[in-house]
């Protein structure tokens, strides 16, 4: 069980918005840590594509967004594209754990 | 730029020991915090532990303090993992990763390094 939930999947059609969430607690994204993104593809290693809530790194597509409120944080995924299927990652610090905490990861799937 | 490259893939009997290094090239090695991550079959990411080279002194997951060793050579620029007890369960690729503080992203990976328990 992850100190962060993730819903275990997310669709969208060539074009359309998608929209992952990440819900924490009052230890890790409600005590104000940031949370940050990764795409993980098969058999390559995580890359970040969102830090400190809603930055892009650079070379990173401007169809990433992320935004946090409260305990809770989303990555968006607009104008989606199949080279976007990936599994997606919240991280984020937890106070209580005095540790790093991930969520359980996002299939997203380009139908 | 910064890179993390790993040691090659291993294949462990259950009971033995693994030891997987990081070897970092490009900018400061000493100040950043090196975390170690897995992921099993089917799982998600899992935290391990960390270490800033600077201080030498490790942190490590509740779940695998009992087995887990991280250390760094600053000389070499490298960090270490070794987890001890193998089991079938440890079957996993462990990944090195760099941030700048305890509580910031990892912008920087290794490739990953695939552990496989098998008897």
């Amino acid at each position: 069980q992850s100190v962060l939930t993730q819903p275990p999947s997310v669709s969208g059609a060539p074009g359309q918005r998608v929209t992952i969430s990440c819900t924490g607690s009052s230890s890790n994204i409600g005590a104000g840590h940031d949370v940050h993104w990764y795409q993980h593809l098969p058999g390559r290693a995580p890359k970040l594509v969102i830090y400190a809530n809603e930055n892009r790194p650079s070379g990173v597509s401007d169809r990433f967004s992320g935004s946090k409120s409260g305990t809770s944080a989303a990555l968006v995924v607009a104008g989606v594209r199949a080279d976007d299927e990936a599994d997606y990652y919240c991280h984020s610090y937890d106070s209580r754990l005095s540790a790093p905490v991930f969520g359980g990861g996002t299939k997203l799937t380009v139908l | 730029q910064a890179h993390l490259v790993q040691s090659g893939a291993e294949v462990k009997k259950p009971g033995s020991s693994v030891k997987v290094s990081c070897k970092a090239s490009g900018d400061m090695f000493r100040s950043y915090v090196i975390s170690w991550v897995r992921q099993a079959p089917g799982q998600g990411l899992e935290w391990m532990g960390e270490i800033i080279p600077m201080f030498a002194k490790p942190t490590y997951a509740p779940k695998f303090k009992d087995r887990v060793t991280i250390n760094a050579d600053e000389s070499t620029r490298a960090a270490y993992m070794e987890l001890t007890s193998l089991r079938p369960e440890d079957t996993a690729v462990y990944y090195c990763a760099r941030a700048v503080d305890v509580d910031t992203s990892y912008g920087v990976w290794g490739q990953g390094t695939t552990v496989t328990v098998s008897s």
